[in-house]
C-alpha cells in the first residue's frame, strides 16, 4: 500500500529556534498534502493544505508566517515551525491524497507523525 | 455540536468480545474514513467507504447514508486492537477531512 514518511519522528529544541519537518510520499505522487496538529487526548486539527507548486492554504487561526509550508515536489512537503515556543509543542502529522487506479475517491494516507518538544 | 460525533468515547472490553463503535455526522459527505491510532501516534486508515459495507479480517465497517451513520465492528477482539479509533468524513465540496473525537478502546486479556 501507499506509504507516507515523516522526518524527524522526534525533535527537542530550544525556544526561539526553527524546526523543519519533512513529509514524503514514498511510492506515489501527491499533488495535495495536509498538515495536522494533535494535542494530547484531542483529535487532529487541520493546519493547512499543501499544494504542489503553489502556496499553501491555511485554516483559520493558523499563522502562515509561523508555520511555513513548502511543497516543492510531488513527493515532498515541509513544515517549518519558526521561532518555536513551548506552546508549539505538539504532535504534527501529515497526510497525502491518492486516487487509486479505477477509483474516483481519494484516500488519505497518514505519516507516522513528529513529536515536537520546545524547551 | 460537533459535525462528527462518536460513541462511546471510551470502551473497555474483554478479549474475544464483539465490539461496536458508532459514528454520526451532520454534514453531507462524499466518503467516510475509519482510522486507527496506536499509542505511539501513527495513524492507519482502516476503511474508506461511501456506501454499504466493507470487511477486512476481523473488522467490518458499515455506513447508512440516509441516516448519516456509520459503525465499526471488531469481532473476536484482541488486546492488540487497543487503540483510538477515529471516524472522519469528507464533508461538503472540499477534500478536507472532518474528524470525530475518537473512541479509546482497551481490550483486556
Amino acid at each position: 500500500g501507499a506509504v507516507v514518511s515523516q522526518h524527524p519522528s522526534w525533535v527537542i529544541c530550544k525556544s526561539g529556534t526553527s524546526v523543519k519537518i519533512e513529509c514524503r510520499s514514498l511510492d506515489f505522487q501527491a499533488t495535495t498534502m495536509f498538515w495536522y496538529r494533535q494535542f494530547p487526548k484531542q483529535s487532529l486539527m487541520l493546519m493547512a493544505t499543501s499544494n504542489e507548486g503553489s502556496k499553501a492554504t491555511y485554516e483559520q487561526g493558523v499563522e502562515k508566517d509561523k508555520f511555513l509550508i513548502n511543497h516543492a515536489s510531488l513527493t515532498l512537503s515541509t513544515l517549518t515551525v519558526t521561532s518555536a515556543h513551548p506552546e508549539d509543542s505538539s504532535f504534527y502529522i501529515c497526510s497525502a491524497n491518492l486516487v487509486a487506479p479505477g477509483m474516483f475517491l481519494e484516500t488519505q494516507y497518514f505519516g507516522p507523525g513528529t513529536r515536537l518538544l520546545v524547551l | 455540536k460537533n459535525e462528527v460525533e462518536q460513541s462511546p468515547q471510551n470502551l473497555t472490553a474483554q478479549e474475544g468480545e464483539f465490539i461496536t463503535i458508532n459514528c454520526s455526522y451532520s454534514v453531507g459527505i462524499s466518503a467516510l474514513h475509519w482510522l486507527q491510532q496506536h499509542p505511539g501516534g501513527g495513524i492507519v486508515s482502516l476503511f474508506m467507504l461511501s456506501s454499504g459495507k466493507k470487511k477486512h479480517g476481523r473488522l467490518i465497517a458499515t455506513i447508512n447514508i440516509q441516516e448519516k451513520h456509520s459503525s465499526l465492528h471488531i469481532t473476536a477482539s484482541h488486546p492488540r486492537d487497543s487503540a483510538v479509533y477515529i471516524c472522519a468524513v469528507y464533508g461538503g465540496a472540499t477534500n478536507k477531512l472532518i474528524f470525530g473525537t475518537g473512541t479509546l478502546l482497551a481490550v483486556q486479556p
